[in-house]
């Protein structure tokens, strides 16, 4: 079936290190959405990107969606232990609108 | 406050006895689903339902019924829960069923069954 790949699973960082999780799908989607999931909370979305190209900030996260539509990332500018969680990518093809998820990257903040 | 209520947040159960984890919203959303997360293999969807007596299977419906007779509350049915279904399950909703409506989450149901 469809598949939503997502990298890296674990990442770990320094308190103001940036960070970037990746998301690569084996066929073109209609738009992508990201959440994010605290410790012991539930997903939040944060944001969804449609167009070819797009490139969207929250203050420090910059989201980006490929050209193709295929790939999509989420870089986080020097991070803050408020930025702790896991996030999730999840897209939707244009024939059905069920959400594919990715696996997550959990970001963790090195003490 | 709009929300989505799951009940309970922890429960400990016994290899077959049946069970219900109930699900609300008071936002008068269409589309309600239901999830399954366990470490490293994300979200994985149970059922979802596009609006009041539709529902449909999602990637991980054995084991599980649902139903959605109106349109604020999706209840998940394990009817004969097995150890592997222990797991953290959540509810969510949107608007509608259409692209690009974001889900909002209940807090989770931690379910484990011996």
């Amino acid at each position: 079936g469809q598949q939503v790949m997502q990298i890296p699973q674990y990442q770990h960082v320094q308190e103001g290190e940036d960070f970037t999780t990746y998301c690569n799908s084996s066929t073109t989607l209609s738009n992508i959405q990201w959440y994010k999931q605290r410790p012991g909370g539930h997903p939040v979305f944060l944001i969804q990107l449609v167009k070819s190209g797009e490139v969207k900030k929250q203050k420090r996260l910059t989201f980006q969606f490929g050209e193709a539509k295929k790939n999509s990332s989420l870089h986080i500018t020097a991070t803050q232990t408020t930025d702790v969680g896991t996030y999730f990518c999840a897209g939707s093809l244009d024939s059905n609108y069920q959400l594919i998820w990715g696996a997550g990257t959990k970001l963790i903040i090195k003490p | 406050e709009a929300q989505v209520t799951q009940n309970p947040r922890y429960l400990i159960t016994v290899t077959g006895k049946k069970l219900t984890v109930t699900c609300s919203q008071n936002m008068n959303h269409e589309y309600m689903s239901w999830y399954r997360q366990d470490p490293g293999l994300g979200l994985r969807q149970i059922y979802y339902s596009m609006n009041v007596e539709v529902t449909d299977k999602g990637d991980v419906p054995e084991g599980y019924k649902v139903s959605r007779k109106e349109k604020r509350n999706f209840p998940l049915i394990l009817e004969s829960p097995s150890p592997n279904q222990t797991s953290l399950y959540f509810c969510a909703s949107s608007l509608s069923a259409t692209q690009g409506s974001p889900l909002h989450f209940g807090n989770g149901t931690r379910l484990t069954v011996t």
